[in-house]
């Protein structure tokens, strides 16, 4: 399709186990950012990439985070030794550098993590 | 310090009640710009509008409308006529010239009741 896909869209884990969640941008986007957004919650900036450059990593809230993005296309998030408190909706989104295309992001439908 | 601040944590209104979300913001520079999402129970968020900071005309988009206001640092959203179907969670959020990353508002969550 033409829009962010992500997968799983559900994912159900246990405490201490990794996961690793896949997103898809829109083709030819050049930036890709995850969120997380908990039960009621904002976003909450996780990490972004821009083209080559080195990704901001400022969000990730610990180092059992990480994330990388193969070929400036797909990313995958992994959250090592899973926590309950990890449980939440994972967002990532998409957008074209180009002033030219409004710098609007493009939002995947998102993953829901639950850490049992 | 860049910052979106959005006051109003929830807003019932009755069908067919106009509804205005605000959102103030906080920035030094003299260039970015601001945007509205909209984030229905079906959780995905879907872009409303892009406004840039040189660009103070406000806009209409059939029952929607936008007041950008850099006299008081507000970018607010007005819904005219609300209908059950406008129900969601709605964000502002602001990029500075120069960067990638979005400061996003804390959302309001609008309930239009029938």
């Amino acid at each position: 399709g033409a829009g962010v896909s992500q997968s799983p869209s559900n994912k159900v884990t246990e405490k201490g186990k990794d996961v690793e969640l896949r997103c898809d941008p829109i083709s030819g986007h050049t930036a890709l950012y995850w969120y997380r957004q908990s039960l009621g919650q904002g976003l909450e900036f996780l990490i972004y990439f821009q083209g080559n450059s080195a990704p901001d990593k400022s969000g990730l809230p610990s180092d059992r985070f990480s994330a990388e993005r193969t070929g400036g296309s797909v990313s995958t998030l992994t959250i090592q030794r899973t926590q309950q408190e990890d449980s939440a909706v994972y967002l990532c989104a998409s957008s074209s550098a180009g002033l030219e295309f409004g710098y609007e992001q493009f939002f995947g439908p998102g993953t829901r993590l639950t850490v049992l | 310090a860049q910052k979106v601040t959005q006051a109003q944590t929830e807003i019932s209104v009755v069908e067919k009640e106009d509804v205005t979300l605000d959102c103030v913001y906080e920035t030094r520079d003299t260039t970015y710009y601001l945007f509205w999402y909209k984030q229905p129970p079906s959780g995905e968020l879907v872009f409303l509008i892009r406004r840039n900071s040189f660009d103070e005309q406000n806009e209409i988009s059939g029952r929607y409308s936008w007041n950008f206001q850099k006299s008081t640092s507000s970018f607010n959203f007005t819904i005219t006529a609300s209908q059950v179907v406008d129900s969601a969670v709605y964000f502002c959020a602001l990029l500075t010239s120069g960067t990638y990353k979005y400061i996003f508002g804390t959302g309001t969550r609008l309930k239009v009741l029938a």
